[in-house]
């Protein structure tokens, strides 16, 4: 159980595209979804949090406008790399938590999203 | 903002031998967990501790959180090649929306 699907696996397009990302909890329901971002041989550094029927929070320093998330349903949220250009070049996982009441339920995370800006 | 050290970066070792690794952090947290991640993959839940002093185990992997919610630790018994791969903890906070940081990793190489 505790299944995240991420699609696209890789993505390769030109400068100025605008790529979107999607991120599926395949066999539970996640009111939170989290995006992440990881540079080559470095950690996990949180953009955001998707909460469904809600604006996302986004992290200090992450540019709301230029990463558009969008958490229409409890089983699906969207990121959308707007314009890209090649500093956006990364590695972007998603994470979903279990919506289970109160109780602690961790975080399940997607494969991730090869992002390669020509 | 919170920071968790993670130690040691990089451990070489034999097969069959026992591996430790270790965070600690300046504030305290609620949860901590223990992810694994190979190339190219996200990282993939190992163990998750939600009570300051518990201990518990994964086949071949014991965590623990510390008793101060500071720190805690991974120990992995006899490895075996497949433990290949960079390891994470993480620290989750009520506040948030239980949002983790993640320690710096550990990178396990596993000689044959």
């Amino acid at each position: 159980g505790a299944v995240v699907s991420q699609h696209p696996s890789r993505v390769i397009c030109k400068s100025g595209t605008s790529v979107k990302i999607e991120c599926r909890s395949l066999d539970f329901q996640a009111t939170t979804m989290f995006w992440y971002r990881q540079f080559p041989k470095q950690s996990l550094m949180l953009m955001a949090t998707s909460n469904e029927g809600s604006k996302a929070t986004y992290e200090q320093g992450v540019e709301k406008d230029k990463f558009l998330i969008n958490h229409a349903s409890l089983t699906l949220s969207t990121l959308t790399v707007t314009s890209a250009h090649p500093e956006d070049s990364s590695f972007y996982i998603c994470s979903a938590r279990v919506r289970r009441g109160l109780s602690n339920q961790p975080q399940h995370f997607g494969d991730g999203t090869r992002l390669s800006i020509l | 903002g919170q920071q968790l050290n993670q130690s040691p970066q990089s451990m070489f070792i034999q097969e069959g031998e026992d591996v430790s690794m270790n965070c600690t952090s300046s504030s305290i947290f609620n949860t901590w967990l223990w992810y694994k991640q190979d190339p190219g993959e996200g990282p993939v839940l190992l163990i998750a501790l939600y009570k300051a002093g518990e201990l518990t185990s994964n086949g071949r992997l014991t965590a623990q959180f510390g008793i101060t919610r500071k720190d805690s630790f991974l120990n992995i018994s006899a490895s075996i090649p497949s433990d290949v791969g960079i390891y994470f903890c993480a620290g989750g906070s009520i506040q948030g929306a239980q949002k983790l940081v993640f320690g710096q990793g550990t990178r396990l190489t596993i000689n044959p």
